[in-house]
C-alpha cells in the first residue's frame, strides 16, 4: 500500500522567508502526487499536482513542488512567505484501487507565518 | 471554482440522536467521497461512490451509512450518534477517469456529540 510522510507537524517562518514543506511517499508504481491547502474552517483546495512529464510543478499562490523519484520526495516550496499562507498543508498520493481514484493523505503540516 | 456544498457546517447533538450530513455537488461528477478528519491527523476515507446506486466502504471503519440516489447528492447518516463520532466530515467529488483528476472538497461539517 502507498503511504505519505510529512516531516514536521508545524513549520514556522517569517514573512518574506522561504517556505519548505517536506513530503515523502512510498509507492511501488509511478505515483500521482498532490498538495492540498486547508484554511481554518474550510475544506481542502488543490495547490498543485504531479501526474506525468515535467517534474517541477507550479501551482497557485506562488507555490511549486518538485517530484524526485530517486528520493521519493515531493517537497513544496514558496520563495517568499506571506501572512495569508498560514494554513494546514496536506500531501497526498493517488492509489488505484479497482479502477477508483483513492487519495492517501499525510498527517499535514501547519504553516505559521510571523510578521 | 468548486461547487460542492455541505450542510450543516457545525452540529452539536446529544448521544443517541439520528443525524444526516448533507453533501451536494453541481459539477456532474460521478465519483463522490466522504472523509473523516480528526485534529492533527490525516484524512481517512470512510465511504465512496462510483455513481448512482453505488456505495462502498472506505479504509476507515465507520458506523455511518451513505446513499446515492441522485448524481449530485451523497448524504451520510448516523443512526445513533455517540461521542466517538465527534470529528470533522469532509465530502469530495471528482471526474471519472484519470488518476490525476482533482478531488474537489466541500467546506466540511464539524460534528460534536455530547
Amino acid at each position: 500500500a502507498q503511504s505519505v510522510t510529512q516531516l514536521g507537524s508545524h513549520v514556522s517562518v517569517s514573512e518574506g522567508a522561504l517556505v519548505l514543506l517536506r513530503c515523502n511517499y512510498s509507492s511501488s508504481v509511478p505515483p500521482y502526487l498532490f498538495w492540498y491547502v486547508q484554511y481554518p474552517n474550510q475544506g481542502l483546495q488543490l495547490l498543485l499536482k504531479y501526474t506525468t512529464g515535467a517534474t517541477l510543478v507550479k501551482g497557485i499562490n506562488g507555490f511549486e513542488a518538485e517530484f524526485k523519484k530517486s528520493e521519493t520526495s515531493f517537497h513544496l516550496t514558496k520563495p517568499s512567505a506571506h501572512m495569508s499562507d498560514a494554513a494546514e498543508y496536506f500531501c497526498a498520493v493517488s492509489e488505484r484501487n479497482t479502477g477508483f481514484q483513492k487519495l492517501v493523505f499525510g498527517t499535514g503540516t501547519r504553516l505559521l507565518v510571523s510578521p | 471554482e468548486a461547487d460542492i456544498y455541505q450542510t450543516p457546517r457545525y452540529l452539536v447533538i446529544g448521544t443517541g440522536k439520528k443525524i444526516t450530513l448533507e453533501c451536494s455537488q453541481t459539477m456532474g461528477h460521478d465519483k463522490m467521497y466522504w472523509y473523516q478528519q480528526d485534529p492533527g491527523m490525516e484524512l481517512h476515507l470512510i465511504h465512496y461512490s462510483y455513481g448512482v446506486n453505488s456505495t462502498e466502504k472506505g479504509d476507515l471503519s465507520s458506523e455511518s451509512t451513505v446513499s446515492r440516489i441522485r448524481t449530485e447528492h451523497f448524504p451520510l447518516t448516523l443512526e445513533s450518534a455517540r461521542p466517538s463520532h465527534t470529528s470533522q466530515y469532509l465530502c469530495a467529488s471528482s471526474q471519472e477517469g484519470d488518476l490525476g483528476y482533482e478531488q474537489f472538497f466541500g467546506p466540511g461539517t464539524r460534528l460534536t456529540v455530547l
